[in-house]
């Protein structure tokens, strides 16, 4: 079946050591989403690609970056992770062309703990 | 900011009664609307849309209602089953762009 696949689904860090959470999606979709989404809080989202175009959020931390090295996998590298970093992180995709909000698949999410 | 606000975290309602769930927000600018249904283990699934230039939308036993006047609308489930039972959330969108989430709402459906 086509799908997103987030990996790992959870991942243990200590404060200030760098962390990457990874996604990767069989549905060959140019657009791919990174969110951030904390206890009993929204989904925010932290930034974009639209194909190698990448779009940060104007609110996003310098310490979250991201890689995409092609159409299926997306990177979430998170430099000096802190306790506030602690969160459920979901990485979507969407189609191209269309109504893009309503077709945007998202993965299981990776739940990140920094002790 | 929250532009779309959830402000009821849960709900438990009856196998066989009416759910209804509800959102606000802020941002006039907003022209399209979703829920997204979550469960555990699982990322959030499109459940149903509006356009801002309708006021209902009708899916099976899934309406949508937008009251543009007040920034509101609502999800209906009718009747409510207990496999319905997740985390529901809203959210909108400007002119196709970024989606903006509510904080969700826990659905309870008791059989």
């Amino acid at each position: 079946d086509a799908m997103v696949i987030q990996n790992p689904r959870y991942q243990v860090t200590q404060f200030g050591k760098p962390v990457t959470l990874s996604c990767s999606q069989t549905l060959n979709h140019n657009v791919m989403y990174w969110y951030q989404q904390k206890s009993s809080q929204a989904p925010k989202l932290l930034f974009h690609y639209y194909d190698k175009d990448f779009n940060n959020e104007a609110d996003t931390p310098d310490n979250f970056q991201s890689r995409r090295p092609n159409t299926s996998f997306c990177f979430l590298d998170i430099r000096s992770p802190g306790l506030g970093d602690a969160a459920m992180y979901l990485c979507a995709t969407s189609p191209p062309g269309g109504r893009g909000p309503e077709t945007q698949y998202f993965g299981p999410g990776t739940r990140l703990l920094v002790l | 900011d929250q532009q779309v606000k959830q402000n009821s975290p849960s709900l438990s309602v009856q196998e066989g009664r009416i759910s209804i769930l509800n959102c606000d927000y802020t941002n006039s600018m907003f022209d399209y609307f979703l829920w997204y249904k979550k469960y555990p283990a699982e990322g959030p699934t499109f459940l149903i849309s509006i356009s801002s230039i309708k006021d209902k939308n009708e899916d099976g036993r899934f309406t949508v209602f937008l009251n543009k006047s007040a920034k509101h609308l609502s999800l209906h489930i009718v009747p409510s089953q207990p496999g319905d039972s997740a985390v529901y959330f809203c959210a909108a969108s400007a002119n196709g762009n970024k989606l903006v989430f509510g904080a969700g709402t826990i659905l309870r459906v008791k059989s």
